[in-house]
Parts: structure tokens; sequence; C-alpha cells
């Protein structure tokens, strides 16, 4: 069984760059959640999609947006970087809506972001 | 809303000692409540999830939570703590009619004192 794998593990940008995050969710998964851990915090959810559509967002503004496709994998893409972009971005999978009832989330190892 | 507090953002014991990390949650809806481990440079690893079956869950490694309505309280224990447990601990919670959102506290790190 393929676990969660996230890509790239390490990335640098410059203020008021674009990234793509990438993730790849674990065999039979069909729901993604994404979320960010800034240093010496807990994870924030951004949000989810579930079955290619958004199903969920948490309280961040609209330059952070993602894709799911249909092999379930999915994309974060955060626009015009800000300092405060710099954390650890989680991708997680999980199996049905909601994760609550069916189970954990499961996640990656993460993509450490940078904004200088 | 739903919430969670972990109370001590830095816990250490001895090697062999109990374990306790504390977690209080708030929420208006029956929830469910998680426990998740992060090691240096690692995503996060389940270590147990109550969902409204037994009151106290047993989870990998020797953790257990007991889950306590009446203090909306969902502690992780160890009766006896090992080198290899030192790591970030995060609770978190999810409702029913949020369940697609998970809500992390801002983790406890454990230090384990040989």
């Amino acid at each position: 069984e393929t676990g969660v794998t996230q890509s790239p593990t390490h990335l640098i940008k410059t203020r008021g760059q674009q990234v793509t995050l990438r993730c790849s969710s674990q065999s039979g998964h069909n729901t993604v959640s994404w979320y960010q851990q800034a240093l010496g915090q807990g994870p924030q959810f951004i949000f989810q999609y579930y079955r290619e559509e958004e199903n969920g967002r948490g309280n961040f503004p609209p330059r952070f947006s993602g894709l799911q496709f249909p092999n379930y994998s999915s994309e974060l893409n955060v626009n015009a970087l800000e300092l405060d972009d710099s954390a650890l971005y989680l991708c997680a999978s999980s199996l049905g809506q909601p994760p609550g009832l069916s189970g954990e989330l499961f996640f990656g190892e993460g993509s450490r972001l940078t904004v200088l | 809303a739903q919430s969670v507090t972990q109370l001590g953002s830095h816990v250490s014991v001895s090697e062999g000692a109990l374990v306790l990390l504390r977690c209080n949650y708030s929420s208006s809806v029956p929830p469910y409540l998680f426990w998740y481990v992060q090691y240096p440079n690692q995503g996060l690893q389940l270590l147990l999830k109550y969902t409204s079956a037994a009151t106290l869950v047993k989870g990998i490694n020797g953790f257990e939570a007991e889950f306590k309505k009446s203090e909306t309280s969902f502690h992780l224990t160890k009766p006896s703590a090992h080198m290899s447990d030192a790591a970030e601990y995060f609770c978190a919670v999810a409702v029913s009619n949020t369940g697609n959102q998970f809500y992390f506290g801002t983790g406890t790190s454990l230090t384990v004192i040989p």
C-alpha cells in the first residue's frame, strides 16, 4: 500500500512569487485535505477536495487555491507569496466523507516552504 | 465552533515514568477526537482515535486516552515513557457536521530524560 507522498520536500521562494505543491494520496483514498503548519503551531485547515470538488475551506485567502485530479492526486497553489506563508504544508488523504466518520487522516511528510 | 486546547507546550518526563499530555476540546456537537504524533521532519501519524464507542481508547506504542464528556477532555497517557516517545503530540477534534475539517491544538513537545 503506497502512502501519501508530497513534492517538493523543500523549496525557497521570494515574496510575490507563485508556488505549486503536489500530493499523491494513499491508494484507494478519494479525499485530500491540505493543512498549513507554521513553526511551533498545530496544522491549520486550508481546504479539502472530495471527488475533484472543493469541499470545505478554512480561513485562508483566495490566493490559496487547489485542484484534485481524477486519480485523486492534488495540487496546492499559492499566488503572491508573503513572508507569513513560510510553513510546512501538509497533505492528508482519507476515504469517504467526512473523515471524522470514516476514520483518520493519513498525512504525508510535508513540503517546507520558505519565503524570503 | 470547535477548538482544542493543549495544556503545556513542553512536558519532560524521566524514562519509565508516567506520560500525561492534556487536551481539552470545545464542541457544540458530539466530537470525534484524535491524537497524532509528529517526529522531527516528518508528517503526522495517528496514535489513537475516539469515535463514540468505548470512552477508553487504546492506541499504538502503549498509549491510551480517555474521553470524559463532563470535563470535555481527552488526555493522553502512557504508563512508562520510552526514549523513542520523544516527539511533538497533537490533539485534534472533528465533528460530523464539519467532518471534513480537523481542528488541531498547538501541540505538546515531549522530552524523555534518560
